[in-house]
């Protein structure tokens, strides 16, 4: 099956700080979602992104599905961005997603 | 509603019982999934349906587990004769479907806690 690999697993930074995670997928797909776990555990959609760029505030993404990857870029970083994120993909639009390991973001203040 | 809604949002049970989880998806989406999280892990899929039908549960670990969805609305995932190892969260995602949208929005989770 497809196999999707998040990098960096742990990032630390300071408040004010830029950042950019990595999702790697192993074969072609037609969903990808980008999430944010907060601490309670609700996972909260920040971009549905299968090809393309997109922004909203601080946030931005940009896949580029020929070359299987996904980039999250996140600016001048809050304490409340803290938590993890996850990339997930799926072979077709409504099927099921598959998980990274995700990346666990701690922004100090 | 406005989210998607799980109830319980803790459930303790010990090992051997028999345990039900509720989902009650966004009003109107036709797509609803399950999915568990282990601690430290990404999701990972269980089931999905499309309306009343279970479209893909090749994720169920075995056949102690068991969904449904009568309506196409509430899913209810059951668990029989429960094990240490089912201890997670059981997460739900529901979809508008009909080619209107592909975003899978989660519940809050069910933490299940098998002593």
């Amino acid at each position: 099956g497809i196999q999707v690999e998040q990098s960096p697993p742990d990032l630390i930074l300071q408040e004010g700080a830029n950042s950019t995670l990595r999702c790697n997928f192993s074969d072609s797909v037609n969903n990808l979602q980008w999430f944010h776990q907060n601490p309670w555990g609700q996972l909260i959609n920040l971009f549905y992104i299968p090809s393309g760029t997109k922004q909203n505030g601080r946030l931005s993404a940009t896949t580029v599905a020929t070359e299987r990857y996904s980039l999250l870029y996140i600016s001048s970083s809050q304490t409340t961005d803290s938590g993890v994120y996850f990339c997930a993909v799926a072979y077709n639009q409504g099927g099921k997603l598959i998980f990274g390991q995700g990346t666990e973001l701690s922004v100090k203040p | 509603g406005a989210g998607v809604s799980q109830t319980p949002s803790n459930k303790v049970t010990e090992k051997g019982k028999y345990v039900e989880l509720r989902c009650d998806p966004i009003s109107g989406h036709t797509a609803l999934y399950w999915y568990r999280q282990s601690l430290g892990q990404g999701p990972e899929f269980l089931i999905y349906f499309q309306g009343t039908g279970a479209a893909d549960d090749s994720g169920l670990p075995n056949d102690r587990f068991f969904a449904v969805r009568p309506e196409g609305s509430v899913s209810t995932l059951k668990i029989q004769r429960t094990e240490r190892g089912d201890s997670a969260v059981y997460l739900c995602a529901s979809r508008r479907g009909g080619g209107q949208g592909d975003t899978q929005y989660f519940g809050p989770g069910t933490r299940l806690t098998v002593l």
